[in-house]
């Protein structure tokens, strides 16, 4: 069935540095792809998304990058600090009627000072 | 995000009861969802619901029901069938299923 997976399960970073996150989807008409952050015992937040017509997409320190050829979409945050510190999960939304968003198991980002 | 609810934020449960979660929107959206989630496995979904008096089961349905009854309404019944209940439950809307969703906080179920 669909997937989506997503690496690394944890990635640990000094302030300042950029920290990447890579996500794979197997459905080739997929159309959607979100990016949330959920910190320590709060809900997921929406911080990024990029529909398939599009190749990049940026907001300040946070990108997100979509290559459909190989069916990968990445996660870009530019001079890390503390405050990136949570969980981030990525999603794909399958080009069929009746169906919703299909989850990344998330990555743990750990920003140090 | 303060435009959807959810109802308690702590449950308890005895084993062998039913409970039911709340959760209410007032952003006017058409979709509405319920997620899982546990320690390293992300967001699984339960049971989604595109429309009034329409629902599709996701991938872990088993030993949960809804109804939708109201556009602004989505409760969920964890029922005794559900052999693992203990996790932390989230709630979402959207405008519809190609939109951005919008989660509640969350209401965590502990089985006693």
């Amino acid at each position: 069935g669909e997937n989506v997976e997503q690496h690394p399960s944890t990635l640990s970073v000094q302030e300042g540095d950029s920290a990447v996150i890579k996500c794979t989807y197997s459905d080739s008409a997929s159309n959607y792809f979100p990016w949330y952050k959920q910190e320590l015992g709060k809900r997921p937040q929406l911080i990024i998304d990029i529909r398939s017509n599009v190749g990049e997409k940026k907001d300040q320190r946070i990108a997100v990058t979509l290559n459909k050829t190989a069916k990968h979409f990445s996660l870009h945050i530019t001079e890390t600090q503390p405050e990136d510190s949570a969980v981030y999960f990525c999603a794909a939304l399958y080009n069929q009627a009746g169906t919703a968003l299909i989850f990344g198991k998330g990555t743990t980002l750990s920003v140090s000072s | 995000d303060g435009g959807i609810t959810q109802s308690p934020k702590y449950l308890f449960r005895k084993e062998g009861q039913n409970v039911t979660l709340s959760c209410e929107q007032n952003l006017n959206h058409d979709a509405m969802y319920w997620y899982r989630q546990d320690p390293g496995q992300g967001l699984r979904l339960i049971y989604y619901s595109q429309i009034v008096n329409d629902f599709q089961k996701g991938d872990i349905a088993e030993g949960y029901s809804v109804s939708r009854e109201k556009k602004e309404s989505f409760p969920l019944t964890v029922t005794s069938a559900q052999k693992n209940p203990t996790a932390f439950y989230l709630c979402a809307s959207s405008i519809n299923r190609e939109d951005t969703q919008y989660f509640g906080p969350g209401t965590r179920l502990t089985v006693l």
